[in-house]
């Protein structure tokens, strides 16, 4: 198994300009996640989708969205980049069964952007 | 809201040495659940320990273990017999439980420094 993998690893964007990070996980998880990391801090939950076709926001939506049309992929969008979302990205995955919240998450190794 | 809060941003130990992490939460929920989670140089983050709310017990993982005070909202990491592989930046998580259980929150992190 592969696990959660993101691509890109690194990009440097643009102020204005928009790009997909993409998320995919092969462990058949129900639970995925999008956080941010700024530097020295802690993980702040962007979204989260409970199933395909279902997402909810996180404590720091603003300025992203996301779709989760299969089990597998869990793409998160950015329109009209600012600096202020200048962040390391993770994705993470978890199983989601009769006790949710006890369920380990799985990250991905995460994502640089940079916009200037 | 949920709240956590990790009081020391660093902490250092001497290799063999015992060290204690803290972690205090806030949270009007009562099934929820607790995560230690580590985050080497890599920023690869790894599952360290997990602790469910309703269980007395203190959860332990080899020289992992954790105090768990649920009437103090506490709950800190103790790491017996340090070693140089356990350098990372360590945070405290909080889940909620059942229809909740996609939110997740962090703390800021403490960063370990083992010292030879």
């Amino acid at each position: 198994n592969a696990g959660v993998t993101q691509t890109p690893k690194f990009r440097i964007l643009k102020i204005g300009q928009s790009m997909t990070l993409q998320c995919a996980q092969d462990m058949n998880h129900n639970y995925m996640y999008w956080y941010r990391q700024d530097p020295g801090m802690g993980l702040k939950l962007i979204y989260y989708s409970v199933g395909a076709g279902i997402t909810d926001k996180g404590e720091v939506p603003n300025g992203y969205n996301v779709s989760r049309s299969t089990t597998e992929d869990f793409p998160l969008r950015l329109e009209l980049a600012a600096p202020s979302q200048t962040s390391v990205y993770f994705c993470a995955s978890s199983y989601g069964g009769a006790r949710q919240g006890s369920d380990e998450q799985y990250f991905g190794p995460g994502t640089r952007l940079t916009v200037t | 809201a949920q709240t956590v809060t990790q009081s020391q941003p660093e902490m250092s130990v001497q290799e063999a040495e015992t060290v204690t992490l803290s972690c205090t939460y806030d949270t009007s929920e009562s099934d929820y659940y607790l995560f230690w989670y580590k985050q080497p140089p890599s920023r690869q983050m790894i599952l360290v320990i997990r602790q469910e709310a309703y269980k007395q017990q203190n959860a332990t993982e080899n020289r992992f273990s954790v105090n768990f005070q649920k009437a103090a909202k506490s709950f800190s990491l103790k790491i017996s017999d340090s070693q140089l592989g356990d350098a990372a930046m360590y945070f405290c998580a909080y889940r909620s439980g059942n229809t909740n259980a996609g939110k997740s929150t962090f703390g800021d992190g403490t960063t370990l420094t083992v010292k030879p």
